[in-house]
């Protein structure tokens, strides 16, 4: 089975400090797993992707992704938060034909 | 994103009237898919489409049909709408010509639909 969980619906972080969107996966295999960013009245954004390689994924708008296989983990990180960072975050695995979506996080970033 | 149009953006009809949502992208992307988002369980996958008259059903196809007969158009029926199937209507396209999903999908901005 391939899902994915985020275990957290809010996250709040102050405008300056680190921001940590928390995935984990449960996936038979090698996954696939993708972060999206989605602003109001928008579709989903691609953010980064973890195939395979090094487990530090480099994306768009200064964030990036560590791939924790020992944690079954793909934590969504930036050094320091934007107020534009806010809206709201999914985690997706990859599998044959399509994604399976996490139920997202709704990251909020403090003046 | 990766020219995809989706149409109409908002809609509000009653339960029992069919609905067509539309989606039109210019990338030639052979990969479609309509996902519904809805609070608390992100997107689920109703239906894709992996060429020209090839589709598949997804999670939660109920209640819905597909069809693509150009590669640029991928159209979601709902052939009774019902008021369970209110909702936001995402579109998606990837490209590539393997199944395994390791390219990123392109999502369209959504049809928000109502049904009273």
């Amino acid at each position: 089975a391939q899902s994915v969980a985020q275990p957290e619906d809010q996250v709040n972080v102050a405008e300056g400090n680190p921001l940590t969107v928390k995935c984990t996966y449960s996936v038979s295999g090698n996954p696939y797993l993708f972060w999206y960013v989605q602003y109001p009245n928008r579709g989903l954004q691609f953010l980064l992707k973890y195939i395979t390689g090094d487990n530090l994924v480099k994306g768009s708008y200064g964030f990036e992704a560590e791939f924790n296989k020992s944690q079954t983990s793909f934590h969504l990180k930036k050094p320091s938060a934007l107020v534009s960072d806010s809206a709201l975050y999914f985690c997706a695995d990859g599998g044959a034909n399509n994604l399976f979506f996490g139920t997202g996080t709704r990251l909020t970033v403090i003046p | 994103d990766a020219g995809i149009t989706q149409s109409p953006r908002h809609k509000v009809t009653e339960t029992g009237t069919p609905v067509t949502l539309r989606c039109h992208q210019t990338e030639n992307h052979r990969y479609m898919y309509w996902y519904r988002q809805d609070p608390g369980h992100g997107l689920r996958l109703i239906h894709y489409s992996y060429g020209v008259k090839d589709t598949d059903k997804g999670e939660v196809s109920d209640g819905y049909s597909v069809s693509r007969s150009k590669t640029e158009d991928f159209l979601l029926t709902l052939e009774s709408a019902t008021s369970s199937q209110t909702s936001v209507y995402f579109c998606a396209t990837r490209r590539g010509q393997g199944l395994l999903s390791n390219q990123p999908q392109h999502f369209g901005d959504g049809t928000r639909l109502s049904i009273l």
